[in-house]
């Protein structure tokens, strides 16, 4: 079965600095990758997905990650964090045919102003 | 638009009494249907998933239950809970069509405290 590892379980930034955050999964083939997003008090919602084609995939406020296929890996960047990126971050995998996704452990991210 | 549904947003229940926690979707027809548990630090966990009326895919086994008694309702039960079913559940929806892209929409969630 697939699994997903999230590197940092608690990430804190300050206001501008860089943000990357590590997401490795375990699957021989091909598949789906996501990273989804909760803010406090609110529900999860999707942040970006890589289905093919270019590995670097953009989605809402500035974030972006990029498909390593040789090392299992999809890492969630932001060159320059804001207060209200302050949020709880997953990562997950859908292997292609499959109906479930699954997710990382999530790693909570606090950015001080 | 699509929207997702779930209720109660809050619960406390005592131990060994029953639950029952309901997820409605409008706006699509035949969407894949999914039961998640989120608890602090293990992130989210699949439950259960359904792709049709009284399908019912089970990922692990528990002292939950789930039906799908219409296309676009998806209930969580149990007849007797147990301390370890409080948590945080999320239901979650993708359209049927697409559900290959694993984008999934989520509820509100519901918070359950089994005292």
């Amino acid at each position: 079965a697939q699994s997903v590892s999230q590197h940092n379980h608690h990430v804190i930034l300050s206001e501008a600095a860089s943000l990357e955050l590590g997401c490795n999964y375990s699957y021989g083939g091909t598949v789906n990758l996501f990273w989804y997003v909760q803010y406090p008090g609110q529900h999860l919602q999707l942040l970006l997905k890589y289905f093919s084609g270019d590995p670097l995939v953009k989605g809402i406020k500035g974030f972006e990650a990029e498909f390593i296929k040789s090392k299992f890996s999809f890492n969630l960047r932001k060159p320059s964090v804001q207060w209200s990126d302050t949020a709880e971050y997953f990562c997950a995998v859908m292997p292609r045919g499959y109906s479930t996704l699954t997710f990382g452990k999530g790693t909570m991210l606090l950015v001080s102003p | 638009s699509q929207t997702i549904h779930q209720w109660p947003a809050t619960l406390v229940q005592p131990v060994g009494s029953p639950l029952s926690l309901e997820c409605t979707v409008e706006g699509t027809s035949n969407p894949n249907l999914y039961w998640y548990r989120q608890a602090a630090g293990r992130g989210l966990q699949l439950l259960f998933y359904s792709v049709g009326i009284g399908q019912i895919s089970s990922e692990v086994p528990q002292n939950l239950s789930a039906s799908r008694p219409q296309d676009r309702q998806f209930i969580l039960s149990s007849k007797k809970l147990l301390l370890s079913d409080s948590g945080f559940y999320l239901c979650a929806w993708t359209s049927g069509v697409y559900s290959n892209t694993g984008e999934l929409f989520f509820g509100e969630g519901s918070r359950l405290t089994v005292l």
